[in-house]
């Protein structure tokens, strides 16, 4: 199985900053990647696809980027809206077990 | 626009079979485009996927469930489901039934729902 690691598990931003995310794949997944982002309560949302591309009504501030075993989303101005928990997914199997923006 | 409910008992006995089904509404289950998965997530930590079917019935498990899930769908119903057997505690989880666009990433979730096992 393809495990997938991400980096790091907590962050503590302030708004305005420039956050990564890192996200590893044991082996390579080229680029079969998407990012999803969880507030308390509710489902997932996709974020990004196919490790670059980002959703229809997803803000541009967030991108990713990357391919084979290394992957990075990032928020370019993070928003009091971006607080939440971040996930990679290698495509229809596992997660990555998540980032946690929380507020300073 | 797609809407995707899950339902069934929120608690389950220790050994016994969860049973969930999803109901697909303003869209085709039949769609070629799309696989249809369930996705879980204990209280408090993170995502993990459970499996997938197409319209046809094929289907793709997590290997470390495997054993345990069955995943169907009835396109007349417009409705997926799945069953995880011998369930103990460490199947308490909200479950979230899932549209994986072209069988690759979600692009819709349910809203979940929570199943507790437990005596």
């Amino acid at each position: 199985d393809i495990q997938m690691t991400q980096s790091p598990s907590t962050l503590s931003p302030s708004v305005g900053d420039r956050v990564t995310i890192t996200c590893r794949a044991s082996q390579s997944i080229g680029n079969w990647l998407a990012w999803y982002q969880q507030k308390p309560g509710k489902a997932p949302k996709l974020l990004i696809y196919k490790a670059s591309n980002l959703e229809s009504g997803v803000p541009v501030r967030f991108s990713g980027s990357g391919s084979g075993t290394e992957f990075t989303l990032t928020i370019s101005s993070l928003q009091p809206d971006d607080f939440a928990t971040y996930y990679c997914q290698q495509y229809n199997s596992s997660f990555g077990q998540g980032t946690r923006l929380e507020i300073k | 626009q797609l809407q995707l409910q899950e339902s069934g008992p929120g608690l389950v006995k220790p050994s016994e079979t969860l049973s969930l089904t999803c109901t697909v509404s303003g869209g085709s289950i039949s769609s070629s485009s799309y696989y249809w998965g369930w996705i879980r997530q204990p209280p408090g930590k993170g995502l993990e996927w459970i499996g997938n079917i197409y319209y046809s019935g094929s289907t793709y498990y997590n290997p470390s469930l495997k054993s345990r899930v069955t995943i169907s769908v009835d396109t007349s119903k417009t409705q997926f489901s799945l069953k995880l057997s011998s369930v103990t505690a460490a199947d308490t989880a909200v479950y979230y039934c899932a549209r994986l666009s072209h069988g690759d990433y979600v692009d819709y979730w349910g809203q979940g729902t929570l199943v507790t096992v437990s005596s």
